[in-house]
């Protein structure tokens, strides 16, 4: 079974600065994607960005991007620029391509991330 | 507003009592995952169903039971509630051809 593990399980970062969180995981797969979840106060999951495991370029979305390292099954989320809003739960998450049942997302146990003004 | 619709957003109930959470799906979606997140923990993964049929189970204990209706909303039933089933419950559908999930607003279980 795949394991999504996040190391820091909280995280601080000034306003305007950038912030780096970690992710790691484990397959033995070679087809998946990989997905960034922000949780606000307001308990809502909201997709934050999305990485397909056989495209090499990183993924960006606005002031949001990934380092992603597959060989060493590892799924960063670079911040930049943070913002008040951006603080939350962040969840790292996987999910097979593998054509069989389920492809469910396996989530790690999230990030809490400050922001100070 | 992800498109996925769930009921009650919030419900106290006793231990031993039996409750019923809806879900209807972002349109077009056939595939409904549920997962239970307990206070500052992740999201765990309970079942998914595709279409109307189950398609995987993950840590979903024997008390509870879901299903899918041929309209694609589904029901999350726990029964036999004990304290440790406080939780806030996830409906999901699947969308794209990427397969990522949006989630509902979620219905948060307080068993007294």
């Amino acid at each position: 079974a795949q394991t999504v593990t996040q190391s820091q399980p909280e995280m601080s970062v000034q306003e305007a600065e950038t912030v780096t969180l970690s992710c790691t995981y484990d397959t033995s797969e070679s087809d998946y994607y990989l997905f960034w979840y922000k949780q606000p106060p307001s308990r809502q999951m909201i997709l934050v960005i999305r990485q397909e495991a056989y495209k090499q370029q990183n993924a960006t979305e606005n002031r949001f991007s990934v380092n992603f390292q597959k060989a060493a099954k590892s799924f960063s989320l670079k911040i930049s620029d943070s913002q008040l809003g951006d603080a939350a739960m962040y969840f790292c998450a996987y999910r097979s391509n593998i054509n069989n049942a389920g492809n469910m997302l396996t989530f790690g146990g999230g990030t809490r991330l400050m922001v100070k003004p | 507003d992800s498109g996925v619709t769930q009921t009650p957003k919030h419900l106290i109930t006793a231990t031993g009592q039996r409750v019923t959470l809806r879900c209807s799906p972002r349109s077009g979606d056939l595939s409904v995952y549920w997962y239970q997140q307990s206070l500052d923990q992740g999201l765990q993964f309970l079942i998914q169903y595709y279409n109307g049929e189950e398609r995987a189970k993950g840590n979903i204990l024997e008390r509870f039971s879901a299903q899918q209706f041929p309209d694609l909303h589904s029901e999350l039933n726990l029964s036999s509630l004990e304290l440790g089933d406080s939780a806030l419950y996830f409906c999901a559908s699947r969308g794209g051809y990427t397969g990522e999930l949006f989630f509902g607003e979620g219905s948060r279980l307080t068993v007294l």
